[in-house]
């Protein structure tokens, strides 16, 4: 069965570093998503990826963070510089045509 | 704005017994309505989903959940859990152009006694 995958599972960085999440979306899937999950909060949407551009994303998504879709494969997320608060569970998501969302198994960062 | 909110943070039931986790959202318009479930190390993975027509949707192992309108509720259902059920579930909206934009409540814990 395709799926998401996401790497790394798990990443510790120092705070102010760049940090780069990797995921590689279900091929025939055009539609791209990160949310995250601060311990103990809910599912937050981030971006929402479409045609090689975002389409949506939300307050959190500040100029801290950059996606792309370097080489019609993988689909990153950038953080710049990263902070203490941007330590969470990130998810990437794909979908197709149904609308239906494919969820990886998610990347831990922790920032320290 | 728009939230969901499930009540429940965490539920033990018995092995065979019913369950049901209850689902509260807020949005002005025809949501779309989902439920996940994430096991321990896994991603989130689609039970349902409803989006228009019959409010009693069925999902994957078993569940079904009852969109009902007039009390905003989309709760989820099943009549007999098993202990592979022991797991994280989450309610979502999706809202704004795109579907997915998912709005998440804060997840209801499913334990399950042998």
């Amino acid at each position: 069965e395709p799926e998401v995958t996401q790497t790394p599972s798990h990443q510790v960085t120092q705070m102010g570093q760049e940090v780069i999440l990797r995921c590689v979306p279900i091929s025939n899937h055009l539609y791209f998503y990160w949310y995250r999950q601060i311990l103990g909060q809910k599912v937050e949407f981030l971006v929402s990826f479409y045609n090689n551009e975002i389409s949506e994303k939300s307050e959190i998504f500040d100029d801290q963070f950059s996606v792309e879709r370097p080489d019609g494969s993988n689909f990153t997320l950038k953080i710049r510089s990263t902070k203490l608060e941007d330590s969470a569970m990130y998810f990437c998501a794909s979908s197709g045509y149904t609308g239906e969302l494919f969820f990886g198994e998610g990347s831990r960062l922790t920032v320290l | 704005a728009q939230s969901v909110t499930q009540p429940d943070i965490h539920i033990t039931v018995s092995e065979g017994a019913s369950l049901e986790l209850r689902c509260n959202y807020s949005y002005g318009a025809t949501p779309y309505l989902f439920w996940y479930v994430q096991s321990p190390g896994q991603g989130l993975q689609l039970l349902l989903k409803y989006f228009s027509g019959d409010t009693l949707v069925q999902g994957i192992k078993g569940f079904e959940a009852e969109f009902k309108r007039s009390q905003s509720s989309f709760n989820l259902r099943k009549p007999s859990v098993h202990w592979s059920d022991a797991a994280e579930y989450f309610c979502a909206v999706g809202i704004g152009g795109s579907q997915g934009n998912l709005i998440f409540g804060k997840g209801t814990k499913l334990s399950v006694k042998p």
